[in-house]
C-alpha cells in the first residue's frame, strides 16, 4: 500500500518570502501521479500543482513549483513569494494511475505573516 | 476541469438519524469518490462509486452504514446513517476529470460539514 509522509505539522512565512514544504512517500509502482493541494478555511480543496512520475522536469505553477526526486521518492513543494492568500492546510497526495483513488498525507498548516 | 455541486453545505443532526449529501458534476465522469475529513485531519477514502455497479468500499467502511447511489454519470449520493458524534466531519466528493492539458484532473466539491448532536 502507498503511504504519504508530510513531517512538519506546521509552518511560518513572512510576506514576499520563499517556504518548502516537504513531502515523501512510498510505493513500489514505476509510474504514478503526485499533487500537492490546498485547504483554505473555506474548506474548498484546491489543486495547486501535478506531477507525473514519469516526466524527469520539475512541474511550475507561476509561484508555485516542485523538487522531484524519484529515487528518494521525495515531493517538496516550494512558494515563492509568499502571500497572505497562501495561508492554508497543504495536502500531499498520491496516484497509482488514471483513474485511482487518492492518498493523502496528514496535512502542513502554512501561516503567512504580514 | 468538472465543476461540483454538493449539497447540504452543512447540517447538524441528532444521533441516530441519517443524512443523505448529494454531488451534481456538470459534465459526464466515470468514477466519483468519496472522502471524510474527521476535525483536523487528512482526508481518507470511504469508497468509490462507478456508474451501474456497486461502490467499493475501502477498509473500515461498510455499506450498512455508507450506502451510496449512482444512478447516472453526473450524480451520486452518500448516506451517513445511524449517525453518532463520532460521525461528525467533513463529508467530500471528488471526481477525475480531464483538465485542460489532457492529463487526469481531480476536482473536489466543497464539502458537506456534519456535525451530530
Amino acid at each position: 500500500a502507498q503511504t504519504v509522509t508530510q513531517s512538519q505539522p506546521e509552518m511560518s512565512v513572512q510576506e514576499a518570502e520563499t517556504v518548502t514544504l516537504s513531502c515523501t512517500y512510498d510505493t513500489s509502482e514505476s509510474n504514478y501521479y503526485l499533487f500537492w493541494y490546498k485547504q483554505p478555511p473555506s474548506r474548498q480543496m484546491i489543486l495547486v500543482i501535478r506531477q507525473e512520475a514519469y516526466k524527469q522536469q520539475n512541474a511550475t505553477e507561476n509561484r508555485f513549483s516542485v523538487n522531484f526526486q524519484k529515487a528518494a521518492k521525495s515531493f517538496s513543494l516550494k512558494i515563492s513569494d509568499s502571500q497572505l492568500g497562501d495561508t492554508a492546510m497543504y495536502f500531499c497526495a498520491f496516484m497509482k494511475g488514471y483513474g485511482n483513488k487518492l492518498v493523502f498525507g496528514a496535512g502542513t498548516i502554512l501561516r503567512v505573516k504580514s | 476541469s468538472a465543476v461540483i455541486s454538493q449539497k447540504p453545505s452543512r447540517d447538524i443532526c441528532q444521533r441516530g438519524t441519517s443524512l443523505t449529501i448529494q454531488c451534481q458534476v456538470d459534465s459526464q465522469v466515470t468514477m466519483m469518490f468519496w472522502y471524510r475529513q474527521q476535525p483536523g485531519q487528512s482526508l481518507t477514502l470511504i469508497a468509490t462509486a462507478n456508474q451501474g455497479s456497486e461502490a467499493t468500499y475501502e477498509s473500515g467502511f461498510v455499506i450498512d452504514k455508507f450506502p451510496i447511489s449512482r444512478p447516472n454519470l453526473t450524480f451520486s449520493t452518500l448516506t451517513v446513517s445511524n449517525l453518532s458524534p463520532e460521525d461528525s466531519s467533513i463529508y467530500l466528493c471528488s471526481v477525475d476529470a480531464t483538465g485542460s492539458s489532457g492529463a487526469n484532473v481531480l476536482t473536489f466539491g466543497a464539502g458537506s460539514r456534519l456535525t451530530v448532536l
